[in-house]
């Protein structure tokens, strides 16, 4: 089993719609979680993070944590063609040494038509 | 205020032969690190940096070397190109302990080995 699984989609929304992203994990030890926007041949943009469990709002996007269950998602509220990207979750904790390297799940490809 | 920068973008290289993938931040940060990202794999560590003259490897170091010898610099080079080494590349920068999450990415080096 993967550490982190995220479902590569793609996912086909109409405008104005909410989304939900969802990635699972199955390490305990994990402490931040990260989503991150991708646009085609472009590299990643930090979009949130979150320490622990509970949500962030930032504009349209809510970040929310649910370590009890190791589930993480992003919702974007009135969705636009311009959010049509591929959205990265990542998550990371302590390891050996102290340092703290994100595992990243393999994305979900979001299309959102007019 | 360039942010991170990678340099080349395109690369074709024959199998056998070396090269120096570029990173340069112009934002004081600490952390730096090289992620290569292949289809249906997400993005995989390469090797990091948590400061000038200190590196350690991630999860697949074989095959490339860095070093680290100033703040802004990070190259990554390939010893001797395989074809499992074609790939996209990103470098990422931050600030150590912001969220300890990968903050700023570059816009990527796509390399073919033939």
């Amino acid at each position: 089993q993967k550490e982190v699984e995220q479902d590569p989609g793609p996912l086909s929304v109409p405008e104005g719609a909410i989304v939900s992203l969802n990635c699972t994990y199955s390490n305990s030890a994990f402490q931040y979680f990260m989503w991150y926007r991708q646009y085609s041949r472009k590299g990643p943009e930090l979009l949130m993070y979150t320490y622990s469990s509970g949500n962030k709002e930032d504009g349209r996007f809510t970040a929310q944590v649910d370590k009890s269950s190791k589930y993480i998602s992003l919702f974007i509220r009135d969705s636009q063609p311009s959010d049509s990207a591929t959205y990265l979750c990542a998550m990371s904790g302590p390891r050996s040494g102290g340092s703290y390297i994100p595992t990243f799940g393999r994305g979900t490809s979001l299309i959102v038509h007019p | 205020n360039a942010g991170v920068t990678q340099t080349p973008k395109f690369q074709v290289l024959k199998t056998g032969q070396s090269m120096t993938l570029q990173c340069a931040q112009d934002m004081n940060h600490e952390y730096m690190s090289w992620y290569r990202q292949d289809p249906g794999m997400g993005l995989r560590l390469i090797h990091y940096s948590v400061g000038a003259g200190i590196t350690d490897q991630g999860e697949v170091p074989n095959g490339y070397n860095v070093s680290r010898s100033t703040t802004e610099d990070f190259p990554l080079r390939l010893l001797s190109a395989a074809p499992s080494q074609t790939s996209v590349y990103f470098c990422a920068s931050r600030i150590t302990g912001t969220g300890n999450t990968e903050a700023f990415f570059g816009q990527g080096t796509r390399l073919t080995v033939v």
